[in-house]
């Protein structure tokens, strides 16, 4: 079975500072794993993936991710914050067909001060 | 740049009603889904359509939901008799082909019953 663990729903950065979002997966088969940003009373926009290819993805607006596999984790870093990150950001984990479902965190929402 | 939309953004119905809710995939996409968001909580798969058939559903869809693709651009999630529970934003999101494809989500339909 396929489940994401995001650990804490809420995180705080300053403006300028590291961002570091926190995502553990556990898949049965080698897995496709996602991070998606909803900024308010918007949809789910893909920032990354990680599809078994390199284990550092870089995606959009500054954002990476690496897979280990041995700790089965895809945490999300952006060195340097900035306002308009401030959203919140999903983690999720596909078995690997591209039918499959998704399954989703909780999520984690991103505070950025100035 | 090609969009999944989804009408209406926002739908208030009577418990008991039946509403149905629209999704235009982008258009050379194959694989179609729902999943919806209660406010709070994970955001979680419904189901998913390919070849004018439901290849996975969850144990969330039962028989108040249904989908269709009534013509060659639109993808309809259907819930026949709506209960409180069932308020919460709905997401539409389509695919394309390959294995290393991602799901392209709308910017959902909040539905709110009352």
């Amino acid at each position: 079975a396929q489940s994401v663990t995001q650990l804490g729903s809420h995180v705080s950065v300053s403006e300028g500072a590291l961002v570091l979002l926190r995502c553990n997966y556990s898949s049965s088969v080698p897995p496709y794993l996602f991070w998606y940003v909803q900024y308010p009373n918007q949809g789910l926009q893909l920032l990354l993936k990680y599809t078994s290819a390199a284990t550092l993805v870089k995606g959009i607006n500054g954002f990476e991710a690496e897979f280990k596999k041995s700790e089965t984790s895809f945490h999300l870093t952006k060195p340097s914050a900035h306002m308009s990150d401030a959203a919140e950001y999903f983690c999720a984990v596909r078995r690997g067909s591209t039918l499959g479902r998704l399954y989703f965190g909780r999520g984690t929402q991103l505070t950025v001060w100035p | 740049e090609p969009e999944v939309t989804q009408t209406p953004s926002h739908q208030v119905t009577q418990m008991g009603q039946e509403v149905i809710l629209h999704c235009v995939p982008i258009s050379n996409h194959l694989y179609f889904y729902w999943y919806r968001q209660i406010l709070g909580q994970k955001v979680e798969f419904l189901v998913s359509f390919y070849n004018n058939e439901i290849s996975e559903k969850s144990e969330i869809f039962d028989d108040q939901f249904s989908v269709e693709r009534p013509d060659g651009s639109n993808f309809t999630l259907k819930i026949r008799s709506t209960k409180l529970e069932d308020s919460a934003m709905y997401f539409c999101a389509s695919s394309g082909t390959g294995p290393n494809t991602e799901a392209f989500f709308g910017q959902g339909t909040r539905l709110t019953v009352v």
